[in-house]
């Protein structure tokens, strides 16, 4: 079956530790994104990618960095400048054109110790 | 710019009711309009799309109208469930041809037997 995987299910950062959470789709899918969920809030862009090799920050890029080296792969790297990483991140994919919908992962839950 | 804003829950219903959840939208056009459903712990779910005005997106009972002179997409179903149990999101698509969605802050649906 087709679908966006997105590992691991649970993650837990030191303090001035960099983690990188995986993101894969089978859809043959151009267009991924990175958003993050916290607690009673609704979703926040943090980068999204139209094509390999190419990536633009969204609203809350500041302390994540990402990269596209395949289509099938969007991996989004928590920083140890991101002084807040404890939230819900959910990867998606989509054709990346108009009027399509996006399809998203189970997400990833990231804490810090 | 453009947004969406729906209503604040938690909306707490009895299982048998009638389910309307509020969205409204500001944009510049007609972009395409969505629904995602999130149950506790996973990503969200596509539930329905309508992409012009008085399409009538439709999934598991549930139903939302294009309505261009309201500029609204109301998510509405005749008869709610224990199931059904989760929070909504509803969502435009953004300006260009990016594929990026503008989503709402989410209503979170309670349903008791």
């Amino acid at each position: 079956d087709g679908g966006i995987t997105q590992s691991p299910k649970y993650l837990f950062r030191k303090e001035g530790q960099n983690v990188t959470l995986s993101c894969e789709q089978n859809l043959n899918h151009d267009a991924m994104y990175w958003y993050r969920q916290d607690p009673g809030q609704g979703l926040r862009l943090i980068y999204y990618s139209q094509i390999v090799n190419d990536f633009q920050k969204g609203d809350i890029a500041e302390g994540y960095s990402v990269s596209r080296e395949k289509k099938e792969s969007f991996p989004l790297t928590v920083t140890s400048a991101q002084k807040n990483p404890t939230a819900f991140y959910l990867c998606a994919s989509s054709l990346g054109t108009a009027n399509q919908p996006q399809h998203f992962g189970d997400g990833t839950r990231l804490s810090i110790l | 710019g453009n947004s969406v804003t729906q209503m604040e829950g938690p909306v707490t219903l009895s299982e048998e009711a009638f389910l309307t959840i509020n969205c409204t939208y500001t944009a510049t056009g007609y972009p395409s309009l969505f629904w995602y459903v999130q149950y506790p712990g996973e990503g969200l779910q596509l539930l329905l799309k309508a992409t012009k005005a008085d399409d009538k997106g439709s999934n598991k009972g549930f139903e939302a109208t294009y309505r261009k002179e309201t500029t609204s997409f109301h998510l509405e179903k005749g008869s709610v469930q224990v199931s059904d149990s989760a929070v909504y999101f509803c969502a435009q698509h953004g300006s260009g041809n990016t594929g990026k969605l503008i989503f709402g802050q989410g209503t979170t649906l309670q349903v008791k037997p």
